[in-house]
């Protein structure tokens, strides 16, 4: 069974950091690109990043870039999410989310974690 | 980007009845359109891929159309587990954007 496990979320406070895991099983980690999706309280979807499955690319939304850093450990089957300079416009659940290939290229996402909570606020 | 506009925003009906969903793309996203449900508190779940085919273990009461900008998901006698928010989203081009969601209200 292919599962996903988030966790690092939390209360930080604005300029804050945060870092995000998400352990994996179920499948052969290393064939499959990952990514990073966000959904605010109440409001829609929003990919925030993606991995290829050796880290050779990597991409991220315009409004996160420069502040987060994805990255993989293929050897712990583990999803990272370093954010830095947190807002409170980034306060949403955060999702990690397979990729059906290898490439970091927009596709989509056939199997998500349950998400971790993170709460930018004073 | 490439901006999704669902519609309509909520659509309320009964067990049996079939829905309608649309997606419209401000411009050609091809085939490369799918569709996902989330249920309250779940994460989503991958219903539909490059518009027309079911993702691993979907009904065959879902069903999915289109090409180009406009896009119809179809749900034909709705089970009371298929009430939920739907999504579509484009992988066609940078950045991977979604609809804003249409909920299926009971």
């Amino acid at each position: 069974e292919v599962q996903l496990v988030e966790s690092g979320g939390g209360l930080v406070q604005p300029g804050g950091s945060l870092r995000l895991t998400c352990v994996v099983s179920g499948f052969t980690f290393s064939d499959h690109a990952m990514n990073w999706v966000r959904q605010a309280p109440g409001k829609g979807l929003e990919w925030v990043s993606s991995i290829s499955s050796s880290s050779n690319y990597i991409y991220y939304a315009a409004s996160v870039k420069g502040r987060f850093t994805i990255s993989r450990d293929n050897a712990k089957n583990s999803l990272y999410l370093q954010m830095s300079g947190l807002r409170v416009e980034d306060t949403a659940v955060y999702y990690c989310a397979r990729y059906g290939s290898s490439w970091a290229d927009p596709n989509f996402f056939d199997y998500w974690g349950q998400g971790t909570l993170v709460t930018v606020s004073s | 980007e490439i901006v999704l506009t669902q519609s309509p925003g909520t659509l309320s009906l009964s067990p049996g009845e079939r829905a309608t969903l649309s997606c419209r793309a401000s411009q050609s996203v091809r085939d490369h359109l799918g569709w996902y449900q989330q249920k309250p508190g779940q994460a989503p779940r991958l219903v539909i891929y490059d518009a027309s085919n079911r993702a691993n273990g979907i009904p065959a009461r879902f069903s999915g159309s289109g090409s180009g900008t406009d896009f119809t998901l179809t749900i034909t006698s709705l089970e009371p587990e298929d009430f939920a928010i739907y999504y579509c989203q484009q992988r066609s081009t940078w950045p991977v954007t979604f609809g804003q969601g249409t909920r299926l209200d009971i």
